[in-house]
């Protein structure tokens, strides 16, 4: 099993520019989330999903949106780059009956210049 | 969510028990204690939870206190492969409403040899 599938592995913005952050789990699990993480510090929620067809704030969601497509596909939009924004994004998804046990991705590093 | 406070860093010889400490002294009945891992910029990995009794599967071993306000994470054969980022969450089980973790700083676990 592929587990949880984050594209692309690496981004370049100007800033300014926009771009989506793609998403996709093989588990069937029902939660998503997309997390940041900034350099020596740990993860913060930037939304999450809890079911399909919902979606919530995290911790920090200025300047993002997100799309959960279908179960199994959840994106985050940035609409306007900022450096601020530059990050490790990760996605992670937890099955309804676990949903403290969530597995991650490996992670979309990006920079914003 | 109940907070968590760990050490920030701590050192183990390769071979020798790592045992991490996590206080959550405003733990409530219904959460559990997590444990995840990160190495080295990779996306967290799970490791273990637990409610009140202790727990063990084969990464480690989870030991909660009897109040339920303190936990320790026991790795028992540690090698430079565990060297990593401990993270200590505490998170109900609500999951129609996504299951959110909220990650600290961790505690970083040096492995030597």
């Amino acid at each position: 099993n592929a587990g949880v599938t984050q594209t692309p592995k690496f981004q370049v913005l100007k800033t300014g520019q926009s771009m989506t952050l793609q998403c996709a789990q093989d588990m069937n699990h029902n939660s998503m989330y997309w997390y940041r993480q900034d350099p020596g510090m740990g993860l913060r929620l930037i939304y999450y999903s809890a079911s399909e067809g919902t979606t919530d704030k995290g911790e920090v969601p200025n300047g993002y949106n997100v799309s959960r497509l279908n179960k199994r596909e959840f994106s985050l939009r940035l609409e306007s780059a900022a450096p601020s924004q530059t990050s490790v994004y990760f996605c992670a998804s937890s099955p309804i009956d676990r949903g403290g046990k969530a597995f991650f991705g490996q992670g979309t590093r990006l920079t914003v210049v | 969510d109940a907070k968590t406070t760990q050490p920030p860093s701590m050192d183990c010889a390769e071979g020798r028990a790592a045992n991490l400490p996590c206080n959550h002294s405003t733990i409530s009945g219904n959460e559990y204690v997590y444990w995840y891992r990160q190495i080295h910029s990779q996306g967290p990995q799970y490791i273990i939870h637990g409610l009140k009794n202790n727990e063990t599967n084969e990464m480690a071993s989870l030991i909660i206190t009897e109040d339920r306000k303190s936990s320790t994470l026991i790795l028992p054969h540690a090698t430079l492969r565990d060297t990593a980022v401990y993270y200590c969450i505490v998170s109900d089980l609500y999951p129609e409403y996504g299951n959110k973790l909220v990650f600290g700083a961790g505690t970083i676990l040096r492995v030597k040899s």
